[in-house]
């Protein structure tokens, strides 16, 4: 079946770099995506989101690239801080109110 | 507001009994959610609902049964719990299909 999918499911990075999290969807009727960040023992917790008819959105220190071309989903996080430590996920939506997530990319972030 | 609100927090079952996780949103959002998260993983979808009196199945829906009486509640109710319902389950609500949604604390459900 269709699914959201991420590249990598760890990334380390040094404190004050810059991360970037790949995810790849394959539903070419997807139209609406979402960045959810999942700290340890809790709830996922919304980023940033960005429709199908924008190619870029920003927001504090994050930002989502959108690629229709290739259906490539990308979360770019600037200065990276200890805080952002966690797992984030992509989701995609459809229609019938239904959110498909992927595995999700573990960031380790080192003092 | 509380947002989204479940309980129990954890729970142990054993084989075969029953139990239902409660749900509660204080947010009047229409769209409501279950998923179950096994560890390293991402989220699988149990059931949702887009309003009162309405539910329709997800990706894993098999021993679980839901209901929508009320705008704010959505129970999950697992019928004959087995060892593969050993899970952590989170309940979500959303103003639509298209903007975010808010995620409850999990509840952490053991079957021995």
């Amino acid at each position: 079946g269709e699914s959201v999918g991420l590249h990598l499911p760890t990334l380390s990075v040094q404190e004050g770099d810059n991360s970037i999290i790949n995810c790849a969807y394959s539903n070419s009727a997807s139209d609406y995506f979402i960045w959810y960040k999942q700290e340890s023992g809790k709830g996922p917790q919304f980023i940033i989101d960005i429709r199908s008819n924008m190619d870029k959105r920003q927001g504090q220190r994050v930002t989502v690239l959108l690629n229709k071309t290739v259906k490539h989903l990308s979360l770019q996080i600037a200065a990276t801080q200890p805080g952002d430590s966690a797992v984030y996920f992509c989701a995609e939506n459809t229609n019938a109110g239904k959110s498909t997530f992927g595995d999700g990319t573990t960031l380790t972030v080192k003092p | 507001n509380a947002g989204v609100t479940q309980t129990p927090k954890f729970r142990i079952l054993k084989i075969g009994q029953s139990m239902t996780l409660q749900c509660t949103q204080d947010m009047n959002h229409n769209y409501m959610y279950w998923y179950r998260q096994d560890p390293g993983m991402g989220l699988k979808l149990i059931y949702y609902s887009v309003g009162a009196g309405i539910t329709d199945k997800g990706e894993v829906p098999n021993g679980y049964n839901v209901s929508r009486s009320t705008t704010e509640d959505f129970p999950l109710r697992l019928e004959l719990a087995a060892p593969s319902q050993t899970s952590v389950y989170f309940c979500a609500s959303s103003y639509s299909d298209r903007y975010e949604q808010y995620f409850g604390p999990g509840t952490r459900l053991t079957v021995t």
